[in-house]
């Protein structure tokens, strides 16, 4: 089955500076990718997602690349802000076969340091 | 409420009790999910449906596990024997899924289940 490796388990950046997390993926077969939110006690919420037919999409602050061949993706928040702390989850997704769940990684506690 | 919805909240049962969780999807969603999140980890997959089809299992899914969505709208997940491993936030989600791709899927608050 699918296997989704995240680093760092945390991350404390500067506010107003960039922060990057990055996810390995083992099943080439995987096609999408997306990023959940989690603040504490609430629910996982959908930030951004990459479809494998793409390399690189961007929403705002929000920027997340992949690249297919070294079956890895990244998550590039700029210009952070206090809101942002959370713990961020990678997931990937193979669609087929009667497959359809989502693979996390372990998650990374992202701190905005004022 | 046009989100996802799951009851209860929390629930705290004694070991070798069952258990039963309910969930509502988005109303024009197909697929719903099952996930179990413990601390500081991940969501880890369980199941998931089809309308009223179980189309995956989880390994994780053992024969204490066992979800069903009758009528292809809400669903419950029951937990028979309890055991103190079973202390987890359960997380259900849904999506649909049109002749082409799935869209994103959306989770419910969970039910934070602690067994004694």
């Amino acid at each position: 089955g699918e296997n989704v490796e995240q680093h760092p388990s945390t991350l404390s950046v500067q506010e107003g500076d960039s922060a990057v997390i990055k996810c390995t993926y083992s099943d080439s077969a995987s096609n999408y990718f997306p990023w959940y939110k989690q603040e504490l006690g609430k629910r996982p919420q959908l930030i951004i997602d990459i479809r494998s037919n793409v390399g690189e999409k961007k929403d705002q602050r929000i920027a997340v690349t992949l690249n297919k061949t070294a079956k890895h993706f990244s998550l590039h928040i700029t210009e952070t802000q206090p809101e942002d702390s959370a713990v961020y989850f990678c997931a990937a997704r193979y669609s087929g076969g009667g497959a359809d769940g989502l693979t996390f990684g372990k998650g990374t506690h992202l701190i905005i340091q004022p | 409420d046009t989100g996802v919805s799951q009851n209860p909240r929390h629930k705290i049962t004694k070991r070798g009790q069952n258990v039963t969780f309910r969930c509502d999807p988005i109303s024009e969603h197909n697929r719903l999910y099952w996930y179990r999140q413990t601390l500081g980890q991940g969501p880890e997959f369980l199941t998931y449906f089809q309308n009223e089809a179980q189309l995956e299992k989880s390994r994780l899914l053992s024969d204490r596990f066992s979800a069903e969505r009758p009528k292809g709208s809400f669903s419950t997940l029951e937990i028979q024997r309890t055991e103190q491993g079973d202390s987890a936030m359960y997380l259900c989600a849904s999506s649909s899924r049109n002749w082409l791709v799935n869209t994103e899927a959306f989770f419910g608050q969970g039910t934070r289940l602690t067994v004694v």
